[in-house]
């Protein structure tokens, strides 16, 4: 069964710090690869995703992360963070399960956490 | 507007008590699936189904049943909630296969069992 890492479980970052979240998949076939956010008190939201070209993808808020095949990663970046953009984000890979079947497995997300 | 909906929102119920959790997606989705979240655990899928009258378990699927008789529906069912499934459900939906096709969330339910 394919899984997804997160790295990190807790990130905390002043303001206009740069920010880099891991992901790591175990799937070796066909991807496609979602960051998703959770505002607190709220459900989850598309921030990017990935189906195919050019690796490099680009999101909502100035988001953007970097498909690297050979090395199954699909890290989350933003060059300087805001306090709006604490919440929690979930990577999320799709992928052939058998029997016709896609599975969309997710991490255990990563809560950041953006001080003043 | 594209939107997958929930109900209730928030629920308060003492253990045995069946229950039922409503979901409905409007975009003709064949997909549909029900998750838990808890502290630390991340999303859990409970049960999906790939279209109407097909169903199956997901990684943590035991108290829980789910049915799809139409396309749009797809309620999660507590036939005798625990205190131990007090949790934030989503219900998703997407289309199958590879492609482009993000998966959209429901607002979530809050169900205490007490």
């Amino acid at each position: 069964a394919q899984s997804v890492s997160q790295h990190n479980h807790h990130v905390i970052l002043s303001e206009a710090a740069s920010l880099e979240l891991g992901c790591n998949y175990s799937y070796g076939g066909t991807v496609n690869l979602f960051w998703y956010v959770q505002y607190p008190g709220q459900h989850l939201q598309l921030l990017l995703k990935y189906f195919s070209g050019d690796p490099l993808v680009k999101g909502i808020k100035g988001f953007e992360a970097e498909f690297i095949k050979s090395k199954f990663s699909f890290n989350l970046r933003k060059p300087s963070v805001q306090w709006s953009d604490t919440a929690e984000y979930f990577c999320a890979v799709l992928a052939y399960s058998g029997a016709g079947s896609y599975q969309l497995t997710f991490g255990k997300g990563t809560k950041l956490s953006v001080i003043p | 507007e594209a939107q997958v909906t929930q109900n209730p929102r928030y629920l308060i119920t003492v253990t045995g008590k069946k229950l039922t959790v409503t979901c409905s997606q409007n975009m003709n989705h064949e997909y549909m699936s029900w998750y838990r979240q808890d502290p630390g655990l991340g999303l859990r899928q409970i049960y999906y189904s790939m279209n109407v009258e097909v169903t199956d378990k997901g990684d943590v699927p035991e108290g829980y049943k789910v049915s799809r008789k139409e396309k749009r529906n797809f309620p999660l069912i507590l036939e005798s909630p625990s205190p131990n499934q007090t949790s934030l459900y989503f219900c998703a939906s997407r289309t199958t296969g590879l492609g482009n096709n993000e998966q959209f969330f429901g607002p979530g339910t809050r169900l205490t069992v007490l």
